[in-house]
């Protein structure tokens, strides 16, 4: 199979701190890893593209220095949102996929930052 | 920029029905198309996932088409239970290594 871990599920943090989330492709390597945010009632939103040993892609209207992503191995990709608000609050998700092979991609079970 | 719409927006039938969801999208350059199941307040369970040349999908009661040229899918539903309740995603891929391009779902509730 292909399993992907996101750890935490929950965090609630105070304005102004970062918290870091971390996705990890348990049973197989991920070159790539994709992180999203959904708000209550919206669709899935891609906020970026991360690759392995390189830097992470934003698509347009994320901050990338607000959004650090780093994806350091082959099985982990982090994502640290910095100095947050209570506006970042949302559900933030990754997936990943099995290279060499048409599997769709595998997600993680998301976490709900909620900042106060 | 690649838009997905879903319809209906949410949907409520009685236990045992065939139901159809249906995603549309604009451009039809794509790589694949994936429907997913979301729990409330939980991740993505993947259901079907259907090539840019492929026609259709089957997993168990869930069958999925594609029309690429019109930018259409449909997720059919066969003999929907309880536990079928659920937010029903659609995605669509534009190139092999790109993220997904998600609809705002089909919130489905079937009552027992």
């Amino acid at each position: 199979g292909a399993v992907v871990s996101q750890h935490p599920s929950r965090v609630i943090c105070k304005s102004g701190t970062s918290v870091k989330i971390e996705c990890r492709s348990l049973d197989f390597q991920a070159t790539t890893m994709f992180w999203y945010r959904q708000f209550p009632k919206q669709s899935l939103m891609l906020m970026a593209t991360s690759n392995e040993g390189s830097k992470a892609t934003y698509e347009q209207g994320v901050e990338k220095d607000k959004f650090l992503i780093n994806h350091a191995s082959l099985t982990l990709s982090t994502l640290t949102v910095t100095s947050a608000h209570p506006e970042d609050s949302s559900f933030y998700i990754c997936s990943a996929a099995k290279p060499l092979g048409d599997y769709g991609y595998t997600f993680g079970s998301g976490t709900r930052l909620t900042v106060v | 920029k690649q838009e997905v719409t879903q319809i209906p927006a949410a949907l409520s039938v009685p236990e045992g029905e065939n139901l159809v969801l249906n995603c549309s999208f604009t451009d039809s350059a794509i790589y694949n198309l994936q429907w997913f199941r979301q729990d409330p307040g939980k991740g993505l369970t993947s259901l079907l996932l259907i090539q840019s040349s492929q026609r259709e999908q089957t997993s168990g009661r869930l069958n999925a088409s594609l029309d690429k040229s019109s930018g259409r899918s449909t997720l059919y539903i066969a003999a929907s239970q309880p536990g079928d309740s659920a937010t029903y995603l659609c995605a669509v891929r534009r190139g092999g290594a790109d993220g997904l391009t998600f609809g705002k779902g089909t919130h489905l509730i079937i009552q027992p």
